[in-house]
């Protein structure tokens, strides 16, 4: 069993649409996340979230809503999709306890706007 | 903030050989958590090793093994015995304190991209 599942994998689509990414874990963790990966591989985090309160919202545009609809599940929505968006997003979770700091991480969901 | 710099894009290492990969990082914070993720074609992120800053002793995973100097906030990565399936991006990483108890908030660097030849 896959420990922490997004869909789809991959995502094209035209500038000015609207896309949902969704992310759901096994592993029984309070703690979800999203990453941003570039076209020069840098990743940095964008959402994090606990028992699905919001933790940490790095300046990241509007146009991206998280959502949690319970621990298991964190979705991103993205409004008004730009050239600059496309990217691998990484969603991944951890235990979110102290001296449990390993993080579990998804294939990524490659975004290709046009 | 805290920055992580992977001074090295790439590096290249025969097989069975020892390769050292680089990091520093800078922090103004004392207790912290710094990590190695390796990133195959496949894209997914996997752990390579851990080290917690208040240990003075290096972390070592088989192969994988840290040299962690936190007076020069340095951490780099050795692998011994390299293998053709260790080809990958590695990313160092650093975790704040921040959060402690309910996220880790990992700052990345850019990566070295390692290659393995016969």
């Amino acid at each position: 069993d896959t420990a922490v599942s997004q869909t789809p994998k991959y995502l094209v689509t035209q500038m000015g649409n609207d896309k949902s990414i969704k992310c759901e874990q096994n592993l029984g963790h309070d703690t979800m996340y999203w990453y941003k990966q570039d076209s020069k591989k840098f990743l940095k985090i964008m959402f994090s979230y606990n028992n699905k309160e919001l933790i940490i919202n790095e300046t990241v545009p509007n146009r991206f809503s998280p959502k949690s609809p319970d621990k298991a599940h964190l979705n991103l929505h993205i409004n008004s999709l730009e050239l600059g968006d496309s990217a691998v997003y990484f969603c991944a979770s951890s235990l979110g306890v102290p001296m449990e700091e390993k993080l579990f991480f998804g294939s990524g969901t490659q975004l290709s706007v046009l | 903030a805290q920055t992580v710099t992977q001074s090295q894009p790439e590096m290249s290492v025969q097989e069975a050989e020892t390769v050292t990969l680089s990091c520093t990082y800078d922090t103004s914070e004392s207790d912290y958590y710094l990590f190695w993720y390796k990133q195959p074609p496949s894209r997914q992120m996997i752990l390579v090793i851990r080290q917690e800053a208040y240990k003075q002793q290096n972390a070592t995973e088989n192969r994988f093994s840290v040299n962690f100097q936190k007076a020069a906030k340095s951490f780099s990565l050795k692998i011994s015995d390299s293998q053709l399936g260790d080809a990958a991006m590695y990313f160092c990483a650093y975790r704040s304190p921040l959060y402690t108890g309910t996220a880790s908030k990992l700052t990345f660097g850019t990566g070295t991209r390692l290659q393995v030849t016969l």
